[in-house]
């Protein structure tokens, strides 16, 4: 079955730009997770979805923000680009209602800002 | 505030002995810790979990210890391949519906 399908792969944007992430969970997974990667920090939790809700949100600043569609399928929006924002945009999906439990990983979206 | 903490940043192992992976946590609210296997321009692929009723968990040449009294787990990978040279992260998770990550360890497994 097909994975988590995160597009684009790669993207450069100007800081100040808006950007939208797209990620397309494993079919009949209701759960999606985006998660930031940095050298530094390492893998950073954004936010979480679940059959359209909010569940959880990390420590990012309101220029982040996400949605889920009735399909599952998520997308998320970084405003006002900052040149810290450059980074591996990671995002994941899961059957169940709880996290861990067949969490399975896109390859993610590089963004980086110039 | 780092609450999963993977103290080694890199790792060197011959091929065919055992390595060592440690992760160390502050929150004693999490129960229930995974293991993630990164390469380079791919998402983290889950290797391992553990619950924390439990204090092993093996599938193959990959086995889980949790100390919980420590706070601390590792990952055994024996015997090593060069195919095991990778990133690994250990997470954790609680009642919050989130995995909170370590900063990894890359292992290169050498011939």
């Amino acid at each position: 079955k097909a994975g988590v399908t995160q597009t684009p792969r790669y993207l450069i944007k100007t800081r100040g730009q808006q950007v939208t992430l797209s990620c397309s969970p494993i079919s009949g997974h209701r759960s999606v997770s985006w998660y930031q990667q940095t050298p530094g920090q390492g893998l950073q939790f954004l936010f979480e979805y679940f059959s359209e809700t909010q569940r959880n949100k990390g420590n990012f600043p309101g220029r982040f923000s996400g949605r889920q569609f009735s399909n599952s399928r998520s997308e998320m929006n970084v405003s006002t680009l900052e040149l810290g924002d450059s980074a591996l945009y990671l995002c994941a999906s899961s059957l169940r209602d709880r996290v861990g439990y067949g969490y399975t990983f896109g390859s993610g979206t590089r963004l980086t800002v110039v | 505030d780092q609450q999963v903490k993977q103290n080694s940043p890199s790792l060197s192992v011959q091929e065919g002995r055992i390595s060592i992976l440690n992760c160390d946590y502050t929150n004693s609210m999490f129960d229930y810790f995974l293991w993630y296997k990164k390469y380079p321009a791919e998402g983290p692929t889950f290797l391992i979990s553990i619950s924390s009723i439990k204090d092993k968990n093996e599938d193959g040449r990959f086995t889980v210890f949790l100390n919980k009294s420590a706070k601390h787990l590792s990952l055994h990978i024996v015997p090593s391949q060069p195919g095991d040279s990778a990133v690994y992260f250990c997470a954790a998770t609680g009642t919050a519906s989130k995995l909170t990550f370590g900063t990894g360890t890359r292992l290169q497994v050498t011939l």
